[in-house]
């Protein structure tokens, strides 16, 4: 079956650092994306990882390791405004063609604190 | 920018009635999809098509159908509206699978059916 997932939530400092893991069981792999939502908002793209590592944007970085079936999501220096839910989705494989289906997790809800 | 656009924000409607929800994507986009957002299940996909005229069924297809006439647009029908369709619907659009072709997504239409 499919299985994605994520702690429901977490709570941190703002300044400080929090990791946010992820971890699959799915029929195919080809790629694993975070998403930001904030409250009554759309999801938008974070970060993607195909390939075992670490990737770094800015105060965000994303790790990936596909034997273990995880990954995590790493907010530097965080800020009030990090405040919101954080998607781990990872790319199905398993449909022929270009389709891009991605299966989502519950997300997680960071709340930063002062 | 991509930008994908839904045709309400807020929408209530009667059980019973037959609804529509629209979305279109100005990025000549090949994929498109529906999903719903519920507290503690998260992003589960309805429907998605990947060319004009295609369709297919996602994880929780009962009691929708869509519609794709054109590349730009892709329509969400509930046939026949009931409580537990009251949710938040998202459109998303992407490229075709490759690299980090990530999905854009629409701001949202949230549905309460009496």
């Amino acid at each position: 079956g499919q299985n994605i997932d994520q702690p429901t939530e977490m709570t941190a400092t703002e300044g400080a650092i929090v990791q946010i893991n992820c971890t699959y069981q799915t029929s195919g792999f080809n790629g694993l994306f975070w998403y930001q939502q904030h409250a009554g908002e759309a999801p938008t793209f974070l970060s993607y990882n195909v390939l075992d590592g670490l990737e770094e944007k800015g105060r965000f970085s994303s790790f990936l390791s596909r034997s273990k079936g995880y990954s995590y999501l790493l907010l530097k220096e965080l800020q009030m405004k990090d405040s919101a839910s954080y998607l781990c989705a990872v790319r199905d494989g398993g449909y022929g063609g270009a389709t891009n289906k991605l299966i989502f997790g519950t997300g997680t809800l960071l709340a930063v604190q002062p | 920018d991509v930008k994908v656009t839904q045709s309400s924000r807020y929408l209530v409607k009667r059980t019973g009635e037959k609804v529509f929800l629209e979305c279109v994507q100005d990025m000549d986009h090949e994929n498109m999809f529906w999903y719903r957002q519920d507290p503690g299940l998260g992003l589960r996909l309805i429907y998605f098509s990947y060319d004009v005229k295609m369709k297919e069924k996602g994880d929780i297809p009962e009691g929708y159908s869509v519609s794709r006439e054109k590349k730009e647009r892709f329509s969400l029908i509930l046939e026949s509206a009931s409580t537990n369709q009251t949710s938040m619907y998202l459109c998303a659009s992407s490229l075709p699978k490759r690299g980090y072709n990530e999905q854009f997504f629409g701001p949202g239409t949230r549905l309460t059916v009496l």
